[in-house]
């Protein structure tokens, strides 16, 4: 499978834990997405890398949320002293960084769905 | 400012064709995209349009694009039962920064 993949699946934690989530691309892709999607909503952008550079941070990202990409390769993205309100599904996307391309489609992993107890 | 808009549930009969609607409110967009979401997964991009068209069509899919009234539609043909998910319209405006509506729960019945 050549596909966006991410783990856990599932996480189920108590309130005022860690927890990290784990992204790995579609390899050559270098572009690398992170979404926050609550119940019945849309997916909403939290931040994003080219490379191993984050070169944005949507202010749904507080600073109990923090994400990397060392390599340029796999992400991850980690929720310091987890909120009932952390309760999403966190989507990773990636998508080429093709200057030949003119659109911007972005491929998406199955999500890790995060539970705070 | 930024914001999509689309209904939140259709329903249809097997065979019959689906229309999904969405409204967006950034005259800047460039692209505006289609993703399918079945229960449990992730989203799959069906389809995109560039801002410069008024249709696309790739085999039951089509999309309509009105850029004066900032409308995007998808339309299915010869729906299946397959074809029940969540629907989500995203706009972007070339860049990464993507923008999604609230989804559309299509519920086709046998």
């Amino acid at each position: 499978d050549t596909g966006v993949s991410q783990d856990p699946r599932h996480k189920i934690t108590k309130r005022g834990q860690n927890v990290t989530f784990r992204c790995d691309p579609i390899s050559e892709h270098n572009r690398l997405y992170w979404y926050r999607q609550t119940l019945g909503q849309g997916p909403e952008f939290l931040t994003y890398f080219q490379n191993e550079a984050q070169l944005e941070k949507s202010r749904l990202l507080s600073d109990r949320f923090s994400a990397e990409r060392p390599k340029g390769s796999f992400s991850t993205l980690e929720i310091q002293r987890t909120e009932q309100g952390d309760s999403a599904m966190y989507l990773c996307a990636s998508s080429p960084d093709n200057r030949d391309r003119v659109s911007y489609e972005q491929y998406f992993g199955p999500g890790t769905r995060l539970t705070v107890t | 400012g930024e914001d999509v808009e689309q209904s939140l549930f259709l329903s249809v009969r097997e065979g019959d064709s689906s229309v999904i609607n969405c409204t967006y409110t950034d005259s800047s967009s460039t692209y505006l995209y289609w993703y399918k979401q079945e229960p449990g997964a992730g989203l799959q991009l069906l389809t995109y349009i560039f801002s410069n068209m008024d249709m696309k069509q790739d085999q039951r899919l089509t999309v309509l694009l009105n850029k004066k009234d900032k409308h995007l539609s998808l339309r299915i043909a010869d729906t299946q039962t397959g074809d029940s998910a969540i629907y989500f319209c995203a706009e972007s405006k070339g860049t990464y920064k993507y923008i999604f509506g609230t989804g559309t729960r299509l519920k086709v019945l046998a």
